[in-house]
């Protein structure tokens, strides 16, 4: 069965610290990854995602993610953070247009 | 381009009653997922939606149901609400690439 784990609940970084979070999937065949991000009481934005092809993946506000078939991780990445980057990021795992399996998420805070 | 919408923002209901919640995909989508957000955990999968017809199912019971019509809008229906429902309700359409997201309902089950 597909699952993501997340294995950070919440993560804590400085204002211009670089960032990383983890993920790991299981899948059986070669999986979709996502990763979304949620601030407070908002819906879901996608900030980038995997197919096939390159496994450095860029996506939206300076983020970008390494999929990485032999540890089955898909860990999301930010040079310098910013303030407003503070919120509740998903990574997840499904078909192009099925069903997404979600992780449980990570709540990133920023230091000022 | 209005993206997905959902109605109404936030609902409070008793134990017992049924809540229909709705959504209007983006434009020129066909598909629509609905989701089911506990406070503190990820989304998970309720059904899709495509053609008029539930093509996927989570593992949600049957007081769980939905509708989708011919301009591919849909309706989440839960009926018996049970405390445990009280969650925010995410609404997915989708082309053939990826899902666009809702900002939600929150339901609240007093």
């Amino acid at each position: 069965a597909q699952s993501v784990t997340q294995p950070d609940i919440h993560i804590t970084v400085s204002e211009g610290a670089s960032l990383e979070l983890r993920c790991n999937y299981s899948y059986g065949a070669t999986p979709y990854l996502f990763w979304y991000v949620q601030s407070p009481g908002q819906g879901l934005q996608l900030l980038l995602k995997y197919f096939s092809g390159d496994t450095l993946v860029q996506g939206i506000k300076g983020f970008e993610a390494e999929f990485k078939r032999s540890q089955s991780s898909f860990n999301l990445r930010k040079p310098s953070v910013h303030w407003s980057d503070a919120a509740e990021y998903f990574c997840a795992v499904g078909e192009r247009d099925d069903k997404i399996i979600f992780g449980k998420g990570t709540r990133l805070h920023i230091l000022p | 381009d209005a993206g997905v919408t959902q109605s109404p923002t936030h609902l409070i209901k008793t134990r017992g009653q049924q809540v229909t919640l709705r959504c209007s995909p983006k434009s020129g989508h066909d598909t629509v997922s609905w989701y089911q957000q506990a406070l503190g955990q990820g989304p998970q999968f309720i059904f899709q939606y495509y053609e008029e017809e539930e093509r996927q199912r989570g593992n949600f019971p049957d007081r769980f149901s939905g509708h989708q019509f011919p301009n591919y809008s849909s309706e989440l229906n839960v009926n018996a609400l049970l405390l445990g429902d009280s969650a925010l309700y995410l609404c997915a359409s989708s082309s053939v690439i990826e899902q666009y997201f809702g900002p939600g309902t929150r339901l609240t089950v007093l």
